[in-house]
């Protein structure tokens, strides 16, 4: 079974431009997620999808940041105009109903 | 609210020896608790979870957690430390009334001498 796959594993833009983040969660996965960990901090939450549904965006920092999950299948992140302060590290995360999540090896975006 | 506080940033052992990782967590109603690993360059590992069954968890690679509720901690231990064990170590917390959202301790970093 492929894990989840997140893509680019690294990205370095200039403060102003627009990334964008996929996840591929494993397949049948109803749950995705998306978390964050910026320098020092902790990870925290920034949302969850359930199929294409937004089931909480809570945690999303700011209006910066839009979140897709088209069909159900794949998430998108965008980040834009990306600040310095959006550098971090970018989980995703997918499960099914009941179970732990299933993490990513994450995005690391650098802001300059 | 739920918050997880995870008391030591680093820890360092000798390889053979205990490993002993502390959390001690806080909930308003009855949590699922869980410990992730993230090696160099990968992503988070489950090591073990803990969801109301047995208070003494056991998980992959010789790790175990007791869940104790008096003392609010969920401790992660391991009796001899290998040098693969080397690697950032979140414990983590859940629960209903937060609609199952994730919260992290602030990891910590495990290091193994030869």
């Amino acid at each position: 079974e492929a894990g989840v796959t997140q893509f680019p594993s690294h990205s370095v833009i200039e403060k102003g431009q627009t990334v964008t983040l996929r996840c591929d969660p494993i397949s049948g996965h109803d749950n995705l997620y998306w978390y964050r960990r910026v320098m020092g901090k902790e990870i925290k939450f920034l949302l969850h999808f359930v199929k294409e549904s937004k089931q909480d965006e809570s945690g999303m920092p700011n209006n910066r940041f839009l979140a897709e999950r088209t069909g159900g299948t794949y998430s998108t992140l965008k980040v834009q105009p990306a600040e310095l302060e959006d550098s971090g590290v970018y989980f995703c995360a997918s499960s099914q109903v009941g179970s732990p999540l299933h993490f990513g090896n994450g995005t690391r975006l650098t802001v300059t | 609210a739920q918050s997880v506080t995870q008391l030591d940033s680093h820890v360092s052992v000798s390889e053979g020896t205990p490993v002993l990782l502390r959390c001690n967590y806080s909930s308003s109603y009855s949590p699922s608790l869980f410990w992730y690993v993230q090696h160099p360059n990968k992503g988070l590992q489950l090591l073990l979870k803990y969801t109301s069954a047995a208070t003494l968890v056991k998980g992959i690679n010789g790790f175990e957690a007791e869940f104790k509720k008096s003392e609010t901690s969920f401790h992660l231990t391991k009796p001899s430390a290998h040098m693969s064990d080397a690697a950032e170590y979140f414990c983590v917390v859940s629960a209903l009334n937060a609609g199952n959202m994730l919260t992290f301790g602030g990891g910590t970093r495990l290091m193994v001498k030869p």
